[in-house]
């Protein structure tokens, strides 16, 4: 059974920095893009970042660009993502997504981790 | 950036009615549109990729058509536990990744 499980989440205030990260299990992990995507409160869906299975390809949304960065561990079957600069606006559950292997498919989720930016 | 709109954004619907969800981007995006399915404090779940191709253990129900840029999401015979929000998202062109603005299906 696939399983993403994201942990890292809690307060943190304007300025400062946050490490997600994400645990996969039941699949072979380093076959697959993975990606984050976040849900202000009571908002829709944005995507923030994706990586390819080698970490060859990097993309990031505009909002995130400079501040975020992705990283992954095949070896450790885990997605990261570190924060840095963090804004009110960056408050919201940040969810890991894998890629269905064809074109940007997001079969998979994990539960969320919540991160609450504010002083 | 390709721009995704979804119509209605919210839906009041009864147990057993068809409903139909339409989704228009902002260019042609061939088929490379695909639905996903959030209840409230989860995680959204795949239900069609490719515009109308569903995914494995979703129920036959649920239907997507649709190419170029207007899609629509339908469900034909609503059970008590369709009722959540529903977003697009297109994969034509990426980066980056763009959903539409999500449609609210409730109950009536």
């Amino acid at each position: 059974e696939v399983q993403l499980v994201e942990s890292g989440g809690g307060l943190v205030k304007p300025g400062g920095s946050l490490r997600l990260s994400c645990a996969a299990s039941g699949f072979t992990f380093s076959s697959y893009s993975m990606n984050w995507v976040r849900q202000a409160p009571g908002k829709g869906l944005e995507w923030v970042s994706s990586i390819s299975s080698s970490s060859s390809y990097i993309y990031y949304a505009d909002s995130v660009k400079g501040r975020f960065t992705i990283s992954r561990d095949n070896a450790k079957n885990s997605l990261y993502l570190q924060m840095n600069s963090l804004r009110a606006e960056d408050t919201a559950v940040y969810y890991c997504a894998r890629d269905r292997a064809i074109a940007t498919v997001f079969d998979y989720w994990g539960q969320g981790t919540l991160v609450t930016v504010s002083s | 950036d390709i721009q995704m709109t979804q119509s209605p954004s919210s839906l009041s619907a009864s147990v057993g009615d068809r409903v139909t969800i339409t989704c228009r981007a902002s260019q042609s995006i061939s088929s490379y549109l695909n639905w996903y399915q959030q209840k409230p404090g989860k995680a959204p779940k795949l239900l069609i990729y490719a515009a109308s191709s569903l995914q494995s253990g979703v129920p036959s129900r649920f239907s997507g058509s649709g190419s170029g840029t207007d899609f629509t999401l339908t469900i034909s015979s609503l059970q008590p536990e369709d009722f959540a929000t529903y977003y697009c998202q297109q994969s034509y062109s990426t980066p980056p990744v763009t959903f539409g603005q999500g449609t609210r299906l409730e109950i009536k």
